[in-house]
């Protein structure tokens, strides 16, 4: 099992380029969630899903969209580009149902964004 | 305030000393979990818990949910043991979760 896999692993963007980071798991977790983590400012829930089709936002969802159709992939979209959007950004993945309720987290390895 | 707090900020031991990193909420919380973030920068799960205490090999977390805390323990710490431990709440009316700043530790040999 690869686990959880993000791409691109570094990314230069200017202000108003738009772009996708990939997420893909092949563990089979309904669960699936974007953070970005600033010096400072720790992680922070972007958005998330339970499974295919069911999205909602986190703490910080403004500039980022996501879409879930399939079990295994959770893009993220970045529409237009912000330098305040700089930062790295990690997804994650669990198990989600009602005899699974306290499984760990996988994170993938990150991607690092900056925006100029 | 920060719905979840965690102390010290940063956290320097010798090898082999006892180390406590302690994480306080206040929300109503599911469940709370331990990560631990390398120097690289990957982040892994230590553990998820919501009642009493698990232990893993040198680590031991508690939680005390009326209490509203949660404490992670490394006992004879090693260099190897050298990160930053996150804990993060999952809020007891969703599924989102809400993380601690982090406890910088360095152990040195």
């Amino acid at each position: 099992n690869a686990g959880v896999t993000q791409t691109p692993k570094f990314q230069v963007l200017k202000t108003g380029q738009s772009m996708t980071l990939q997420c893909a798991q092949d563990m089979n977790h309904e669960y699936m969630s974007w953070y970005r983590q600033d010096p400072g400012m720790g992680l922070r829930l972007i958005h998330y899903s339970v499974g295919a089709g069911i999205t909602d936002q986190g703490e910080v969802p403004n500039g980022y969209n996501v879409s879930r159709s399939t079990t295994e992939d959770f893009p993220l979209r970045l529409l237009s580009a912000a330098p305040s959007q700089t930062s790295v950004y990690f997804c994650a993945s669990r198990p989600w149902s009602l005899t699974d309720l306290y499984s760990p987290l996988h994170f993938g390895n990150g991607t690092r964004l900056t925006v100029t | 305030k920060n719905e979840v707090e965690q102390s010290p900020q940063n956290l320097t031991a010798q090898e082999g000393e006892f180390i406590t990193i302690n994480c306080s909420y206040s929300v109503g919380i599911s469940a709370l979990h331990w990560l631990q973030q390398h120097p690289g920068g990957g982040i892994v799960s230590l553990f998820m818990l919501s009642s009493g205490k698990k232990k893993h090999g040198r680590l031991i977390a508690t939680i005390n949910i009326q209490e509203k805390h949660s404490s992670l323990h490394i006992t004879a710490s090693h260099p190897s043991d050298s990160a930053v431990y996150i804990c993060a709440a999952v809020k007891a009316a969703g599924n989102k979760l809400t993380f601690g700043g982090g406890t910088r530790v360095l152990v040195k040999p």
